[in-house]
């Protein structure tokens, strides 16, 4: 049981370039996130899915878009890159549709934008 | 005002010793509450829930305290393990989001 896992680890992207991260649970979770952690800004929501076949707005989603391809795998897509991107992303997922009880993390994408 | 707040800290505090620390936030319809805790460049973990009455777990106190609109986190006898940040965590009634603060980073010194 891996839990949520994330490709790649590591990137460093060129200004303008796209790119797609990927994102998969082996809990049979309903709910899936992407946030993103910067330097005294804590972590905020780019995008949610609340279940299977839905996606909806987090705070931060501008720049950003995002599949979700089966119960298993949420994907962040960023279109057109920007230093502004930079940052560590991060997808988690949680049971319940109402996400009030435990959001399980995957170790991390550290993105740098050049 | 934030959401959730936090004072970042850092606290320094002797390995036996007792931390304890405060988060505020703003919506008074929240109505979950967890702590959170992250290692140095790793994923944030749940540390614990935080119920009306209180609750422990072991070395760890969480409180909740609806009319100031605070949670608190008590950490006694301090290990070096203990040296992480803690995430106060807030989710509000119909929403499907959680709100997180930046963290209180607690460096336990030997």
């Amino acid at each position: 049981n891996a839990g949520v896992t994330q490709t790649p680890k590591f990137q460093v992207l060129k200004t303008g370039q796209s790119m797609t991260l990927q994102c998969a649970q082996d809990m049979n979770h309903n709910s899936m996130y992407w946030y993103r952690q910067d330097p005294g800004m804590g972590l905020r929501l780019i995008y949610y899915s609340a279940s299977e076949g839905t996606t909806d707005k987090g705070e931060v989603p501008n720049g950003y878009n995002v599949s979700r391809l089966n119960k298993r795998e949420f994907s962040l897509r960023l279109e057109s890159a920007a230093p502004s991107q930079t940052s560590v992303y991060f997808c988690a997922s949680s049971p319940r549709t109402s996400g009030a009880n435990e959001q399980f993390f995957g170790p991390g994408t550290r993105l740098t934008v050049l | 005002r934030k959401e959730v707040e936090q004072d970042p800290g850092p606290f320094n505090v002797p390995e036996g010793a007792t931390v304890a620390f405060n988060c505020t936030y703003s919506n008074s319809a929240s109505q979950s509450f967890f702590w959170y805790r992250q290692d140095c460049r790793k994923e944030p973990k749940l540390l614990m829930s935080v119920y009306s009455s209180g609750n422990e777990d072991g070395r760890f106190t969480a409180q909740l305290n609806r009319a100031s609109q605070y949670i608190s986190l008590l950490i006694r006898d301090s290990k070096l393990s203990d040296s992480a940040t803690y995430l106060c965590v807030v989710k509000a009634t119909g929403n499907n989001r959680l709100a997180f603060g930046k963290g209180n980073q607690v460096v336990v010194i030997p």
